[in-house]
């Protein structure tokens, strides 16, 4: 079955710029989406098509994937992007696969 | 905007069956969209249960394939999940969401409904 694997924390200054990773095999090949989730909420989506940003998410949130890994980038980040991230990617064979979740925090 | 809840009891026995349904509005489930179960165990991460179309059509996660049927009533505009044989191990919150599709592996959901705690105990 298809895996991905992400970093189990992330610590970001705020203002500074935060790099969450999510690996798996030949994920550039994929699609890769991102979810923000705060404690007690469900997630919402905030990246997807690798890249792309839907509306009413800042611009402050932007995504890359190419190899085996895709990119979450917080860039000036704000204490209320405190959160858990979950990178997402569809495969034909095991259909929906999550990334294992990685909880920013802004000291 | 599409907006989904999640309703069900919030305790079921262990080796019971475990039910909820999924009340789609300000949409209809007819739609070209699919609709997923996910749960998330707490403090832990994402687990796709399994997806159904309005016409019936369903695919599960292999892992708990076994012990899962999705099903759809359109004339209600909701669907449902259950899952049987139930243990401990079940406990999470579970979410309802719409899958949007853009081209091949595309795929992702949104929006979510808020989640409904589902605890397995006796």
């Amino acid at each position: 079955s298809y895996e991905l694997t992400q970093p189990p924390s992330v610590s970001v200054s705020p203002g500074q710029t935060a790099s969450i990773t999510c690996s798996g095999d030949k994920l550039g090949d994929k699609f890769a989406c991102w979810y923000q989730q705060k404690p007690g909420q469900s997630p919402v989506l905030i990246i997807y098509h690798d890249s792309k940003r839907p509306s009413g998410i800042p611009e402050r949130f932007s995504g890359s994937n190419s190899g085996n890994t895709a990119t979450l980038t917080i860039s000036g980040t704000q204490a209320m992007d405190e959160a858990d991230y979950y990178c997402q990617a569809w495969d034909s064979s095991t259909l929906y696969v999550f990334g294992t979740g990685t909880k920013v925090t802004v000291l | 905007q599409v907006q989904l809840q999640e309703s069900g009891p919030g305790l079921v026995k262990p080796s019971g069956t475990l039910s909820l349904t999924c009340a789609v509005s300000a949409g209809s489930i007819r739609s070209s969209n699919w609709w997923s179960w996910v749960r998330q165990p707490p403090g832990k991460g994402l687990e796709w249960i399994g997806e159904i179309f309005h016409t019936g059509n369903i695919n599960y996660n292999p892992s708990l394939k076994s012990r899962v049927t999705m099903s759809v009533d359109a004339s209600k505009n909701q669907f449902s999940l259950k899952l049987r044989s139930v243990t401990a191990a079940d406990t999470a919150i579970y979410y309802c969401a719409r899958e949007v599709v853009q081209g091949v592996g595309g795929n992702w959901f949104d929006p979510w409904g808020q989640g409904t705690l589902v605890t397995v105990s006796s």
